[in-house]
């Protein structure tokens, strides 16, 4: 059964700051991997999408990527700001063609 | 909303009631689902939707069923609550199985 475990459970920044967010799968037969951001009391929002023949993903400030044969992928959000607290899922769409989610990571961006 | 409708936001039944829980979207995505989110939990998937017509049990259906209406609209039904079902419920749309998913607002649902 695929696992996904997601460390830090909470981070705190100072505002500025590049940090990266962890995720890790068990099962390396995945299609692809989706990050999400939620905010307190709010549905999930989309944020990147890798096809598991792709290394990376960018978007704005936010890079993804993905090492397939470690089981990782890493959340990198440059030039942090406030806007940015929230909570980080990462999910991944494994052989039964379902997300599995991680437990997500609480970032707080201090101004 | 990201094209994904949910009602109601907030319910309360006793032990025992029956009820449904609406979602609609306005993508015409071929494929929805169906979430659970439980603090400690993470987001858990209880049914699915690949397309109009079919549906599949995902990790959690256990006290649940759902409809998948037409191709906009996709229901799930608690035939009769019980407080473990207490939850926050998701919907979400997708092209398809393998897409980008897009999530509703979510429903809170606390059964007492």
């Amino acid at each position: 059964k695929q696992e996904v475990t997601q460390i830090p459970a909470a981070l705190s920044v100072p505002e500025g700051e590049n940090l990266v967010l962890n995720c890790s799968f068990t099962d390396s037969a995945i299609y692809n991997l989706q990050w999400f951001r939620q905010d307190p009391g709010k549905g999930l929002t989309s944020l990147l999408l890798i096809q598991s023949s792709q290394r990376e993903q960018t978007s704005g400030r936010l890079n993804a990527s993905l090492d397939k044969s470690s089981g990782r992928s890493t959340l990198y959000i440059a030039a942090s700001q406030p806007g940015d607290s929230a909570t980080y899922l990462c999910a991944v769409d494994g052989s039964a063609r379902q997300l599995t989610f991680g437990s997500g990571t609480q970032l707080t961006v201090l101004p | 909303n990201a094209g994904v409708t949910q009602t109601p936001k907030f319910q309360v039944l006793k032990t025992g009631q029956s009820m449904t829980l609406q979602c609609a979207q306005d993508m015409n995505h071929n494929s929805m689902y169906w979430y659970r989110q439980d603090p400690g939990m993470g987001l858990r998937l209880i049914y699915y939707s690949a397309s109009e017509g079919t549906t599949d049990k995902g990790e959690v259906p256990n006290g649940y069923n759902v409809s998948r209406l037409n191709k906009r609209e996709f229901s799930l039904r608690l035939e009769s609550a019980a407080p473990s079902q207490t939850s926050v419920y998701f919907c979400a749309r997708a092209s398809g199985p393998g897409y980008e998913q897009y999530f509703g607002p979510g429903t809170r649902l606390t059964v007492t």
